[in-house]
């Protein structure tokens, strides 16, 4: 099994709907993260996580939400989706305990939103 | 506000040779730097790391820092058509918990 594992991998909905990306992780890394990935684009971050109870924006938060249900799961909202919230999403996770090593990405989940 | 730079490309090498990714950035309080590949629609993938300056080589892979000049680089030897993917720098902030921040990435095509 993946370390940080993304559902649903493709999600195809209509604007105006709600719907949840999910993120779970067995590394036992306390940061998780969410990022968006339009075409040609690099990463941009929508929220970012450093504990539980630790929930902050990135620089493009509007119109996402998030909950961090535990150390291993972070779920992104999208609470009423549009067009331009078209794009790759991706989580990734961190451990502060290790120090300086990087990020590890789930495998993505693709969002259209029609 | 910190940034990382990266020349889009694409960079276009041929099978066999060099091929050289360049990367500035703009925080002097970084500390650790790092190299992903990323195929298209995939996920980014951790393929090197470098804390103090001068050269780490790892295979077919060398990333080089300088601090003074504020550049990471990363030398691919023998490149593949496999080797073919955007490449992301990522660096990290100091005064941010360490968080990375990304540059735009540089598209390498390796031609046969």
């Amino acid at each position: 099994d993946a370390d940080v594992t993304q559902t649903p991998r493709n999600r195809i909905t209509k604007t105006g709907k709600r719907i949840m990306l999910e993120c779970s992780q067995t590394k036992g890394h306390d940061r998780m993260y969410w990022y968006r990935q339009d075409p040609g684009l690099g990463l941009r971050l929508i929220y970012y996580s450093f504990d539980v109870k630790d929930i902050n924006k990135g620089e493009i938060s509007d119109g996402y939400s998030v909950s961090r249900q535990a150390q291993a799961k972070f779920s992104l909202s999208l609470e009423s989706a549009i067009p331009n919230q078209t794009a790759l999403y991706f989580c990734a996770t961190s451990d502060t305990r290790t120090g300086l090593h990087g990020y590890t990405f789930g495998s993505g989940t693709r969002l259209t939103v029609v | 506000q910190k940034e990382v730079e990266q020349n889009s490309g694409p960079l276009s090498v041929p099978e066999g040779a060099i091929a050289s990714l360049n990367c500035t950035y703009s925080d002097r309080g970084s500390q650790s730097f790092f190299w992903y590949r990323q195929y298209s629609g995939k996920s980014p993938e951790l393929i090197m790391s470098i804390y103090s300056n001068g050269d780490k080589e790892d295979g077919r892979f060398t990333a080089q820092l300088n601090k003074a000049s504020q550049y990471v680089s990363l030398l691919i030897r023998d490149s593949q058509p496999s080797d073919s993917a955007t490449y992301l720098c990522a660096v990290s902030d100091g005064n941010a918990g360490n968080m990375l921040t990304f540059g735009g990435g540089t598209r390498l095509m390796v031609k046969p």
